[in-house]
């Protein structure tokens, strides 16, 4: 079983509508967790960051934690075509690794005006 | 602003050519990574290096090297490129723990043919 398990999508979706991003995680001591967006032909961008379980909400994104469920979700509100990318689940291994993290393979959202 | 700098965005190498990936960053990193992605594969880490002259195998270092001489520099070395490491390459760095997450080179498409 991966660390880390993220639909690849394709994921294509109307303007304005919400959009819901999922990773399941198998490593309950995970306590930190990431969302990056990649736009095309470039580097992934830090998107959201949270500790531990609940929301954390960004303008039009809110990131969700379900620590009991080993669950994170990233909601986008009202979504955009500049929204289309891949979206990528991260979580860092802690201790002493080195700042390791272990990414989901990536969804890919497009958004059709 | 945080930024990581990849040497070039586009390559092309022919096979059993040696070929040299250059990344800078400019936050006193003490840890920097290079991954390659590949369509279906995600992101898979090649080496990664958690302070000067120090380094450290990834998920797939077999036909890559790295040289850290430099905090701020870490280079990716194809000794002798084949077809297969044709992909996309990406160099990121982080604080300790990487707890904050890590920043993203633009990345360099690396063609051998």
């Amino acid at each position: 079983q991966k660390e880390v398990e993220q639909d690849p999508g394709p994921l294509s979706v109307p303007e304005g509508a919400i959009v819901s991003l999922n990773c399941t995680y198998s490593n309950s001591a995970f306590q930190y967790f990431m969302w990056y967006r990649q736009y095309s032909r470039k580097g992934p961008e830090l998107l959201m960051y949270t500790y531990s379980s609940g929301n954390k909400e960004d303008g039009r994104f809110t990131a969700q934690v379900d620590k009991s469920s080993k669950y994170i979700s990233l909601f986008i509100r009202d979504s955009q075509p500049s929204d289309s990318a891949t979206y990528l689940c991260a979580i860092p291994g802690g201790g002493t690794s080195y700042g390791k993290l272990t990414f989901g393979q990536g969804t890919i959202l497009t958004v059709h005006p | 602003d945080v930024k990581v700098t990849q040497s070039s965005r586009y390559l092309v190498k022919r096979t059993g050519e040696k070929v040299f990936l250059e990344c800078v960053q400019d936050m006193d990193h003490e840890n920097m990574f290079w991954y390659r992605q590949d369509p279906g594969l995600g992101l898979r880490l090649i080496y990664f290096s958690y302070d000067v002259k120090m380094k450290e195998k990834g998920d797939i270092p077999e036909g890559y090297s790295v040289s850290r001489e430099k905090k701020e520099r870490f280079s990716l070395i194809l000794e002798s490129a084949s077809t297969n490491q044709t992909s996309m390459y990406l160099c990121a760095s982080s604080l300790g723990t990487g707890r904050l997450g890590q920043f993203f080179g633009p990345g360099t498409r690396l063609t051998v043919l």
